[in-house]
C-alpha cells in the first residue's frame, strides 16, 4: 500500500496560517475519522497533535486544527511561531488491514 | 504519563538479527497499546505492528510478516520488538509509541539500528 500523499514542504512566514494537505484513498482516509498527525522535530521522537481527524490531545495548543474532506484530510496551524518549525506527518487507520498507514511527511519552514 | 524506556543502540551484520526491548512506566504495562515505528535515516515514519501487551495479540504490517515477532514479558513488564535476516536498509531509527489501536500519544526516545559489515 503506497503512502499518503503530503507535500514535501511548505513555508510561511510568522504569525500566518499553514494548510497540510494528505491526501489518501478510500481504502484509508477515506474509509474512517481515524486520521492523526504527529509534529518531529529533528532529531525527537514524533508528537501527537491530532486524532480522530480534529481532536487535540490534553495540552496541544488550539492553534493545531485538522479536517477531513472524502479522501483528503489537512491540518491547519495558525497563528506559525517559530517552535512550529518541524515535520509533519499524516497517520490513517486503514480498516481493511486493520493496519496504519503514514504519509511521506511535510517539512514546514518558518520564515 | 507514560514514559517508554528503549534499549541502547546495536550494530548488527547483514542476516542477523536485532531485538529491541521497550518498557513502559508504572502500572501502566497492560494499559495501552503498544506500537512499533520506525525510521529510516533522513526519511519518513513507517509502521511495523501493534502488540497488546494484555493478551499478546498483535497485528504485523504486510511489509514485516515473517521478519518481525512482537512479544512480551509479563514478569517484567517488557515489550519486544525482534526482527529477523536484517538487511542495509532495515538501518533505522526504531521506535516504540503506546495509545489506542488508532494513534500514539506517547513515544519512548528510539533505538538505532546499523545494519553493517
Amino acid at each position: 500500500q503506497s503512502a499518503l500523499t503530503q507535500p514535501a514542504s511548505v513555508s510561511e512566514s510568522p504569525g500566518q496560517s499553514i494548510t497540510i494537505s494528505c491526501t489518501g484513498t478510500s481504502s484509508d482516509v477515506g474509509s474512517s475519522n481515524l486520521v492523526s498527525w504527529y509534529q518531529q522535530h529533528p532529531g525527537k521522537a514524533p508528537k501527537l497533535i491530532i486524532h480522530d481527524v480534529s481532536k487535540r490531545p490534553s495540552g496541544v495548543s488550539n492553534r493545531f486544527s485538522g479536517s477531513k474532506s472524502g479522501n483528503a484530510a489537512s491540518l491547519t496551524i495558525s497563528g506559525l511561531q517559530a517552535e512550529d518549525e518541524a515535520d509533519y506527518y499524516c497517520c490513517s487507520y486503514v480498516t481493511s488491514s486493520t493496519s496504519w498507514l503514514f504519509g511521506g511527511g511535510t517539512k514546514l519552514t518558518v520564515l | 504519563q507514560v514514559q517508554l524506556v528503549q534499549s541502547g543502540a546495536e550494530v548488527k551484520k547483514p542476516g542477523a538479527s536485532v531485538k529491541v526491548s521497550c518498557k513502559p512506566s508504572g502500572n501502566t504495562f497492560t494499559s495501552y497499546y503498544i506500537h512499533w515505528v520506525r525510521q529510516a535515516p533522513g526519511q519518513g515514519l513507517e509502521w511495523m505492528g501493534i502488540i497488546n501487551p494484555s493478551g499478546g495479540s498483535t497485528t504485523y504490517a504486510q511489509k514485516f510478516q515473517g521478519r518481525v515477532t512482537m512479544t512480551r514479558d509479563t514478569s517484567t513488564s517488557t515489550i519486544y520488538m525482534e526482527m529477523s535476516s536484517l538487511r542495509y536498509d532495515d538501518t533505522a531509527v526504531y521506535y516504540c509509541a503506546s495509545g489506542t489501536y488508532y494513534d500514539a500519544d506517547y513515544w519512548g526516545q528510539g533505538t538505532l539500528v546499523t545494519v553493517s559489515s
